[in-house]
């Protein structure tokens, strides 16, 4: 149980072009489900945090306009990058909480974005 | 306040013992143990959420201290499928919402 989806696995997209990443919870309902950015052999960042039906809640310097989130039911978030930059390829991870278990999280498979 | 771990790297023989640290300057609300491997996604490991609370699943166990400042993750007798990056990740509750702050990560390498 607990498996959360990520897709696409990877994208290649251009500068000035918009990415969108959705994130599901396949087995459980997500209450709650978070964003992160990794850079290789970094740790992983907390972007933001998407609470179903309402808006996201942003880390400090993460700009809300740029990394537009979205969490439309309670197994599907989406993460949107808009006029996306070299600067902007990382792994991109989401991961959902559970409303069984409160505090575990469960990470989805990532996604793989190259910005050229 | 991201945690600090220790040590940043580790390698080990197949079957040999090792321990990694997470800490922080305050009480923490929770401490939860990842594995992640090369372009993977971190694999959850456990949660510790007591002072004194300790626990395992097989060769791999973790214990929370008292005062909630440290954590430690004990992997016995390491397998090669052991390698990987292990993060911390401390709890901590932002508004309504109950967030993690990974620290750095530790690689942990198993060789034959």
């Amino acid at each position: 149980g607990a498996v959360v989806s990520q897709h696409p696995s990877w994208v290649i997209c251009k500068s000035g072009t918009s990415v969108k990443i959705e994130c599901r919870s396949l087995d459980f309902q997500a209450t709650t489900m978070f964003w992160y950015r990794q850079f290789p052999k970094q740790s992983l960042m907390l972007m933001a945090t998407s609470n179903e039906g309402s808006k996201a809640t942003y880390e400090q310097g993460v700009e809300k306009d740029k990394f537009l989130i979205n969490h439309a039911s309670l197994t599907l978030s989406t993460l949107t990058v808009t006029s996306a930059h070299p600067e902007d390829s990382s792994f991109y991870i989401c991961s959902a909480n559970s409303q069984r278990i409160d505090y575990e999280q469960y990470f989805g498979p990532g996604t793989r974005l190259t910005v050229t | 306040q991201q945690p600090v771990q220790s040590p940043q790297a580790v390698i080990l023989r197949e079957g040999e013992d090792a321990v990694i640290n997470c800490s922080s300057s305050k009480a923490l609300y929770s401490v939860h143990w990842y594995r992640q491997k090369h372009g993977e996604a971190p694999v959850f490991l456990m949660i510790l959420l007591k002072g004194g609370e300790q626990k395992g699943h097989e060769k791999i166990s973790a214990s929370f201290n008292e005062k909630k400042q440290q954590s430690s993750l004990y992997l016995t007798a390491s397998q090669l499928s052991y390698s990987g990056t292990y993060f911390c990740g401390t709890g901590s509750r932002g508004g309504s919402n109950y967030k993690l702050t990974f620290g750095k990560g530790t690689l942990l390498t198993v060789n034959p």
